[in-house]
This record gives structure tokens, sequence and C-alpha cells, in this order.
């Protein structure tokens, strides 16, 4: 079964960091592009940042553009999030996403979720 | 900010047929990139609807349809049921500066 795992998250100060990991299974991870993509409360969706199966190639919003960084470990089928200066307005719920094989602008499997919330 | 304009509600009787709209522009539907659609239920994570405009993944009900024109798309529910009843996005690609993968504002369907 395709699934992806997210883990991290939680209560953070505003200006600190934290860090996201989403784990991947049921899949060849290494040959799929992968996204963040947050929801703040009562919100629609947002894509935060995505990158490459090779890790190559990164993009982020720019929202969050010089503070977020996108990584991920193929030998452990792992992504990551990491968010840096973080300001109230990046509290959402954060999933990882790949994108689909043959439509590539397309997020065909979610991860759970995991809340970050900024407040002091 | 979302780039990609839905309705914010949408309303039907059980069994009756609802659309749903996803206006873009000349830098996303309108440049050609495909227009997908999920489905969110509250407190879980969307979930994979309609891809490449009006394709369907394995599972989900041929009552959902999707079409493309021009700089907008559509999302159709056929026999409305209430499973349906949910929060409802498209989503594209965006070609502009701060472009790359936008979301439609969403749109809340309920079945009366």
């Amino acid at each position: 079964e395709v699934q992806l795992l997210e883990s991290g998250g939680g209560l953070v100060q505003p200006g600190g960091s934290l860090r996201l990991s989403c784990a991947a299974s049921g899949f060849t991870f290494s040959s799929y592009a992968m996204s963040w993509v947050r929801q703040a409360p009562g919100k629609g969706l947002e894509w935060v940042s995505a990158m490459s199966g090779s890790g190559g190639s990164t993009y982020y919003a720019d929202s969050v553009k010089g503070r977020f960084t996108i990584s991920r470990d193929n030998s452990k089928n792992t992504l990551y999030l990491q968010m840096n200066s973080l300001r109230a307005e990046d509290t959402a719920i954060y999933y990882c996403a790949k994108t689909d094989y043959d439509y590539p602008t397309a997020f065909d499997i979610w991860g759970q979720g995991r809340m970050v919330t900024v407040s002091s | 900010q979302s780039v990609l304009t839905q309705p914010p509600s949408v309303s039907g009787a059980p069994g009756q047929r609802v659309t749903i709209s996803c206006t873009g522009s000349s830098s996303n539907i309108g440049a050609g990139y495909d227009v997908h659609w999920y489905k969110q239920l509250p407190g879980t994570a969307p979930k994979f609807l309609i891809y490449g405009n009006s394709n369907r993944p394995s599972g989900v009900p041929d009552r959902f349809s999707g079409s493309k024109s021009g700089t907008s798309a559509s999302l159709a529910i056929t026999g409305l049921q209430a499973e349906d009843e949910a929060e409802y996005y498209c989503q594209s690609y965006d070609s502009s500066l701060s472009g790359y993968y936008v979301f439609g504002t969403g749109t809340k369907v309920t079945v009366l």
C-alpha cells in the first residue's frame, strides 16, 4: 500500500525553528517529485514547496522562500521540511504529497498531516 | 492567496446534480495546464478525485466528472449522495513568477 506518514511539528515560538519529516512506503520514492502543502485553520490549501525525485531541483512559494528548506533522503525514503524564522501566519496543518507519475502537476497521495502552531 | 476562484458553497438534494466552477487565468488554466480536483472531509487529508481535467482515479465513482474550457474548469457531481458532502478544491500549475502549484479557494458542497 502506498503511504505517507508525517512526523514532527508541534508548538513553537515566533522566530523559532521546526523540522517535519514524511516517511514514504509502497512506491519507488526516488522516482517521484514530492511536495509540502499546508492548510491554515479554517482556510484553503496552499502549496509550500516541491523537490524533484533526484533532489536536484527545489521550488518554493514566495511566502516561505528563504525561510523554509525542503530536502529528501532517498536511501531512507523520507522527505523533510526545515522551517526557520517561523511566523504566526505559518500556523497550519502541513501535508506531504506525492506527485502522480503520468500527471506530475497532480498530487495523488497525501499524508495525514501534522499541525504546526507558531505562538508565544 | 488562492489564484483559482471557486464559489464558496453549492448545495443540492440527494439525487440531484451540482457543479463547481474553477476560474483561473492565462498563466494557469488558460495556458493549457491540467486541472485536478480533490475532496476533503472535515479533519482529514485531501483525496485525489479528478486528474488531467477529466480522468478519475481507480475507485472514484463515475458520478464525478470534470471538464475544462478556456480559463475555467468544472466539477460535476450527479446523483448527489450524503457522503458527497465535503470541501472540494481545484488545482493547477501556474507559470507566473510567483507560481508553480496553485489551488482553488475551495467549495463546500452541502447535501440538503
